[in-house]
């Protein structure tokens, strides 16, 4: 069973402090790494990709993946109240016959406070 | 940017209704994808597409069926809608599927909120 695994909170941080988001997943072989911010009532959107071990910093976010120990996270610097949503973990995993599918964690739920 | 666009964001149906849902994407992906999300399930996968015509069963597809007649266009039909369908439904594309090293990153839809009665 390809699983994703993620704590789905809520995670309260307090405004200004970093959000550490953290992701799990089961198939070795994986590839490539998605993180997705979904607000209450819309759709998720693509906020982070990582291919490779290491960090990779876009603004206030940094997404950091271990393959060996098949951790991702995602870190969010200075948060923000805006940055109040649910954030779904995605791994592309092999689903068999050459193809991959994109295997979502149920998200974790972060609130910033003001 | 890439751009996906659902036809509509709330539907009531009833019972036994056939309900057509349309996603359209303006980027020439060669894959769409037709997910529902419930509260506690989360994203879950009920059909995709990588090319005209083609399509594949994902986890839940009993009760549903899809269309893919033009690349940009991928509908999900319910034949005969009951109270269980009741639920968020989301439209993807992505780029690419497969491969060595398989990116496939998907870009969502706006959503439909889909409520059988």
């Amino acid at each position: 069973q390809k699983e994703v695994e993620q704590n789905s909170g809520p995670l309260s941080v307090p405004e200004g402090a970093i959000a550490s988001l953290n992701c799990t997943y089961s198939d070795r072989v994986s590839q490539s790494f998605f993180w997705y911010r979904q607000y209450s009532g819309k759709s998720p959107e693509l906020i982070m990709s990582i291919y490779s071990n290491g960090d990779k910093e876009d603004g206030r976010f940094t997404a950091q993946l271990n393959k060996a120990s098949q951790y991702v996270s995602l870190l969010i610097r200075d948060s923000q109240p805006s940055d109040s949503a649910t954030y779904l973990c995605a791994v592309n995993m092999y689903s068999g016959a050459g193809s991959y599918q994109l295997t979502f964690g149920k998200g974790t739920k972060l609130s910033v406070i003001p | 940017d890439v751009k996906v666009t659902q036809s509509s964001r709330y539907l009531v149906k009833r019972t036994g209704e056939k309900v057509f849902l349309e996603c359209v994407q303006d980027m020439d992906h060669e894959n769409m994808f037709w997910y529902r999300q419930d509260p506690g399930l989360g994203l879950r996968l009920i059909y995709f597409s990588y090319d005209v015509k083609m399509k594949e069963k994902g986890d839940i597809p009993e009760g549903y069926s899809v269309s893919r007649e033009k690349k940009e266009r991928f509908s999900l039909i319910l034949e005969s809608a009951s109270t269980n369908q009741t639920s968020m439904y989301l439209c993807a594309s992505s780029l690419r599927l497969g491969g060595g090293l398989s990116y496939n990153e998907q870009f969502f839809g706006p959503g439909t909120r889909l409520t059988v009665l």
